[in-house]
């Protein structure tokens, strides 16, 4: 596609439901990174794929986060038994992924509310 | 671990006034360090980057440069219009791993006035 597409835009839930938030990289990226901003804080990492796989998961704040990627493309990142401390706004970026010096591209994110 | 720290913002200045928003680093080795933009309703996009020591990254009108005798990338701008109206994010790359991973500050938000 012409840009990361994120899905949906904006998520309403109740506390303790589960749910699942979506990223479509640009087309050939390998590289693709999930980040939490939350209000008045800067964007906090949570996870790495190169491909289908996962070597940097050390940003996910507890075991009700996981991920996962398929087909080296699209990601699911879902957080499990929300709590109200959840609500963010997840941002999916990806690239090219060679090195250290490459340029990421963001999606516009998901709105999580947890009421 | 590795950090950013930007000034807190917001920042608010008159059309065609001088822009500054500091950003300092604490890194082990040398990274790569980066300015991103947000614009209202927008994602994040580069704005411009610097990969060593005493280059200085540049764009729209933007400049930064990597200081690595005092660990900062402030980012400058001449004269700013209303349109930079954008929350602004240093960042640096993380070394470890050669994942492409990227470390930012809190952001600094800047409202310019006409």
């Amino acid at each position: 596609g012409a840009g990361v597409s994120q899905s949906p835009s904006n998520k309403v839930t109740e506390k303790g439901k589960d749910v699942e938030l979506r990223c479509d990289p640009i087309s050939g990226h390998t590289a693709l990174y999930w980040y939490r901003q939350s209000l008045g804080q800067g964007l906090e990492f949570l996870i790495y794929f190169q491909g289908n796989s996962a070597p940097d998961k050390s940003g996910l704040p507890s075991d009700r986060f996981s991920a996962e990627r398929t087909g080296g493309s699209v990601s699911t990142l879902t957080i499990q038994r929300t709590q109200q401390e959840d609500s963010a706004v997840y941002l999916c970026a990806s690239s090219l992924g060679q090195g250290t010096n490459e340029k990421l591209f963001f999606g516009s994110g998901t709105q999580l509310s947890v009421l | 671990g590795d950090s950013v720290t930007q000034m807190e913002g917001p920042v608010t200045l008159s059309e065609e006034a001088f822009l500054t928003i500091n950003c300092t680093y604490t890194a082990t080795g040398y990274p790569s360090l980066f300015w991103y933009v947000q614009y209202p309703g927008e994602g994040l996009q580069l704005l411009l980057k610097a990969t060593k020591a005493d280059d200085k990254g540049s764009n729209k009108g933007f400049e930064a440069t990597y200081r690595k005798e005092t660990t900062s990338f402030h980012l400058e701008k001449g004269s700013v219009q209303v349109s930079d109206s954008a929350v602004y994010f240093c960042a640096l790359s993380d070394m470890a791993g050669n994942t492409g991973k990227l470390i930012f500050g809190q952001g600094t938000t800047l409202q310019v006035k006409p």
